[in-house]
């Protein structure tokens, strides 16, 4: 069974404090990891997509980095409007296309 | 550009009452649509995913339905709500065939209150 395993559970931060997000996940055969953005009772938005380790993908002040057991996301000087629930995500041969998610790291980022 | 509408934004229902919610998306065709969960402070759970009109794959056993009448639309059902249905409900779409590694889309979610 996939299974993906976010941490911290929350993590507060002072404008301008550079941190990481860990995604460890265990999948049969990984087709994408993906990185989503949550405001308060909004939906998930899409950030990043990474498909094989090694690669990199980088927007803004954050940047997702991906190894066969887990994925960081690197958030570089962040701002107050930074601050979400980050969701990670995996994609496994299960057919079609059925994401496993995380529970989430919820980031605060103080001014 | 791909948008997905999904009402109503809030829903405050009684035990025993039936439940629709509906979701739609615009700017693509022949989408794969799925039905996520959330409840507090866990994870997106998968309730149902279609591949195509008609079509409708289960992930869980539970109280609710699915429907897709139209390539579309999709519909989140029940007949009679327990108080374990509530929950903050997502609909989501994403682009059909390719090798199943493309990003889901999701909409603003409905807020299920059951009283």
């Amino acid at each position: 069974e996939d299974q993906v395993t976010q941490s911290p559970e929350a993590l507060r931060l002072q404008e301008g404090e550079s941190s990481s997000l860990n995604c460890s996940y265990t999948v049969s055969g990984l087709r994408g990891l993906f990185w989503y953005r949550q405001d308060p009772g909004k939906g998930p938005e899409f950030l990043f997509t990474l498909y094989s380790a090694g690669e990199e993908k980088e927007k803004e002040r954050l940047k997702a980095t991906l190894t066969k057991k887990e994925s960081f996301l690197h958030i570089t000087a962040p701002k107050p409007e930074d601050s979400a629930t980050y969701l990670c995500a995996v994609s496994g041969l299960q057919g079609a296309q059925k994401l496993v998610f995380g529970q989430g790291t919820r980031l605060t980022i103080n001014p | 550009s791909q948008t997905i509408h999904q009402w109503p934004a809030t829903l405050v229902q009684p035990v025993g009452s039936p439940l629709s919610l509906e979701c739609t998306v615009e700017g693509t065709s022949n989408p794969n649509l799925y039905w996520y969960r959330q409840a507090a402070g866990r994870g997106l759970q998968l309730l149902f995913y279609s591949v195509g009109i008609g079509q409708i794959s289960s992930e869980v056993p539970q109280n609710l339905s699915a429907s897709r009448p139209q390539d579309r639309q999709f519909i989140l059902s029940s007949k009679k709500l327990l108080l374990s249905d509530s929950g903050f409900y997502l609909c989501a779409w994403s682009d059909s065939g390719v090798a199943y590694n493309s990003p889901l889309h999701f909409g603003n979610g409905t807020r299920l209150t059951v009283t």
